[in-house]
């Protein structure tokens, strides 16, 4: 079954501890992105890439860093988390480009800094 | 930079009936596509229906049809015969053809839809 998967699906941590939230596609698309949902805010880009090893800001980047070493993988890092990156996280995935390449979601991680 | 607006946060219906949510947007590209994405509470993000702003004609997918106003930059889904699994969060999005981040979606608030039997 074609799917984007995150892990994990739900998260609290504390402030400043090191956390990583792993999404894979089985795919094979090369663009990949990261997304934010806050109520009142709709979804925003955090980073994005469109292959292996390159990798680039979205519109809020700050506090958070990301790797494509493989083609399915980008995992989101956050080095030292702090409460107002209490959100609601999407990875995404498409082949890249034109309308009718979809963007695949993953379920959605939940995360609570404190 | 290119915007989109939902003006209404939350809407209502009832089963059987027909509801249209508004979206606005704000671009200076010709050249476009905008999405409307369903949430449902299990927070899965649903594509529902995509328009290719070079066509004229209005995009539908069985109970859901949109009306595109390009002059106007208005993108509006209509849910007919509304069912009680409509019941969601809808988000209008915008995606820009052009630059580097091409498949990047910029993303409206949202409205919440209720569906009463």
């Amino acid at each position: 079954e074609a799917q984007v998967t995150q892990n994990p699906r739900y998260l609290i941590t504390v402030t400043g501890k090191k956390l990583t939230v792993t999404c894979s596609q089985n795919m094979n698309h090369e663009y990949m992105s990261w997304y934010r949902q806050d109520p009142g805010l709709g979804l925003r880009q955090i980073y994005y890439s469109m292959n292996v090893e390159v990798t680039d800001k979205g519109d809020v980047p700050e506090g958070y860093k990301v790797s494509r070493k493989e083609k399915r993988n980008f995992p989101l890092i956050l080095e030292s988390p702090s409460p107002n990156q209490t959100s609601l996280y999407f990875c995404a995935s498409s082949l890249g480009g034109g309308a009718h390449n979809e963007q695949f979601f993953g379920p959605g991680t939940r995360l609570t800094v404190l | 930079a290119q915007t989109v607006t939902q003006s209404q946060p939350e809407m209502s219906v009832q089963e059987a009936e027909t509801v249209t949510l508004s979206c606005t947007y704000d671009t200076s590209e010709s050249d476009y596509y905008l999405f409307w994405y369903k949430q449902p509470p299990s927070r899965q993000m649903i594509l529902v229906i995509r328009q290719e702003a070079y066509k004229q004609q209005n995009a539908t997918e069985n109970r859901f049809s949109v009306n595109f106003q390009k002059a106007a930059k208005s993108f509006s889904l209509k849910i007919s015969d509304s069912q009680l699994g409509d019941a969601a969060m809808y988000f209008c999005a915008y995606r820009s053809p052009r630059g580097y981040n091409t498949d990047k979606l910029i993303f409206g608030t949202g409205t919440r839809l209720q569906v009463f039997p």
